[in-house]
């Protein structure tokens, strides 16, 4: 079980391009959720996806936005970057139905806005 | 949201317990207690969680109080390996949980 992969590891974009990053969930998992991590600070919950849609948000504005596959994997999407969104964005899965359970989180991409 | 309230920084011996204490004073009688951990350069780790009553598995020991103000997560054995940020969550479902700064703690040899 390769557990949650994300991808790239390590991006590197300037202000105002846009940026997609993937997540495959744990074989098994149905739930994907999308956290920003800012350098010494928590993760922070962006938003979370079920049978490809938005089920719940976080506090961040419309330039980030998601979709779920309907295999499950993922993708976080950042339009118009401004130097503030680098940080390590953290994939997690779980299983809707044990939503009181264990979530496995991604080793995280790494973005890099210059 | 219902916050927690960790220490920034605890330190401890290699081999020895080590109690890390979270207050929630606003908890809510749907919330359970998450506990994570993220050791450097990693995603964060499930360590274990709880509702009302104290909680064991392989790797740590939960004791909730008894009005769920406060919790304490409970290292029998410090390892080196031990040494990470570790998160105390209030949430109702494993979906939408909020993390704090958690504590950094440190294993001496």
């Amino acid at each position: 079980d390769a557990g949650v992969t994300q991808s790239p590891t390590h991006l590197i974009k300037t202000r105002g391009q846009q940026v997609t990053l993937r997540c495959s969930p744990k074989s098994g998992h149905d739930t994907v959720s999308w956290y920003q991590q800012a350098l010494g600070q928590g993760p922070q919950f962006i938003f979370q996806y079920y049978e490809e849609e938005e089920r719940q948000r976080g506090n961040f504005p419309d330039r980030f936005s998601g979709h779920q596959f309907p295999n499950y994997s993922s993708e976080l999407n950042v339009n118009a970057l401004l130097l503030g969104d680098s940080a390590l964005y953290l994939c997690a899965s779980s299983l809707i139905r044990r939503l009181n359970t264990e979530a496995f989180f991604g080793q995280g991409t790494r973005l890099t806005v210059v | 949201d219902a916050k927690t309230t960790q220490p920034n920084s605890m330190e401890s011996n290699e081999e020895e317990p080590v109690h890390l204490p979270c207050n929630h004073s606003t908890i809510s009688g749907t919330d359970y207690i998450h506990w994570y951990r993220q050791l450097p350069s990693q995603g964060p780790e499930y360590v274990i969680h709880g509702l009302t009553s104290n909680v064991n598995n392989r790797m740590a020991s939960l004791a909730i109080a008894e009005d769920r103000k406060s919790s304490t997560l409970i290292l029998h054995r410090a390892t080196l390996r031990d040494a990470a940020v570790y998160y105390c969550i209030l949430a109702y479902n494993n979906n939408d949980m909020r993390f704090g700064a958690g504590t950094r703690l440190t294993v001496k040899p």
